[in-house]
């Protein structure tokens, strides 16, 4: 079965700094990456996705690259502010939406 | 996106009993799941509960001890039977299909 893999397991960055949190995927039958982000006590929110037919992706501030070759996906923050402080989750599927596996989580702590 | 609405949303029980935790949904759903997170942990797929039919588990979890129900599109339920200690998690119900939303979650303490 899909194994997913995340690193690194915490972060630190300075408030303005980019962040760039990576993962790795085991099944290359999986098409759909999505990231979550988790806040203390909090559901896990959906960010932002990527669909294996498209390289990159992008939504003011964050943005998911996917590398179908290598199997692995990133994801960028770029001007970190302190409320992008979370654990973040990546995950993959296939059949669009089905057999979801989650990465370990990456702990990211924006220092003011 | 749908809204998920979960409860209890937190729970302290005793050893050997049972809880039952609720999921409503303000659309009909095609998919819905059960998920559990322990402290610190990611998020894994108890069973995907089927509307209609019995809830398809994966393995390492059996429908003696999470029985599930889903009698229709907007609402399931998800037993916690016999609790021990390591039973002590978020349990959270999602919708899907293809973009996953989650409830609000359920913390369950088991003493």
């Amino acid at each position: 079965g899909e194994n997913v893999e995340q690193h690194p397991s915490t972060l630190s960055v300075q408030e303005g700094d980019s962040a760039v949190i990576k993962c790795t995927y085991s099944d290359s039958a999986s098409n759909y990456f999505p990231w979550y982000k988790q806040e203390l006590g909090k559901r896990p929110q959906l960010i932002i996705d990527i669909r294996s037919n498209v390289g990159e992706k992008k939504d003011q501030r964050i943005a998911v690259t996917l590398n179908k070759t290598a199997k692995h996906f990133s994801l960028h923050i770029t001007e970190t502010q302190p409320e992008d402080s979370a654990v973040y989750f990546c995950a993959a599927s296939n059949n669009y939406g089905q057999n979801f596996v989650f990465g370990p989580g990456t702990r990211l702590s924006v220092l003011p | 996106s749908a809204v998920i609405s979960q409860k209890p949303s937190r729970d302290i029980c005793q050893r050997g009993t049972s809880l039952t935790i609720q999921c409503q949904v303000d659309s009909q759903v095609t998919m819905m799941f059960w998920y559990r997170q322990q402290p610190g942990q990611s998020l894994t797929l108890i069973a995907t509960a089927n509307q209609g039919s019995e809830a398809t588990y994966e393995s390492g979890f059996v429908i003696d001890k999470f029985p599930i129900s889903r009698p229709n599109l907007t609402f399931s339920t998800l037993t916690v039977s016999n609790m021990s200690p390591e039973d002590s998690s978020i349990y959270l119900c999602s919708v899907g299909p293809e973009k996953l939303f989650f409830g609000s979650g359920t913390q369950l303490s088991v003493l």
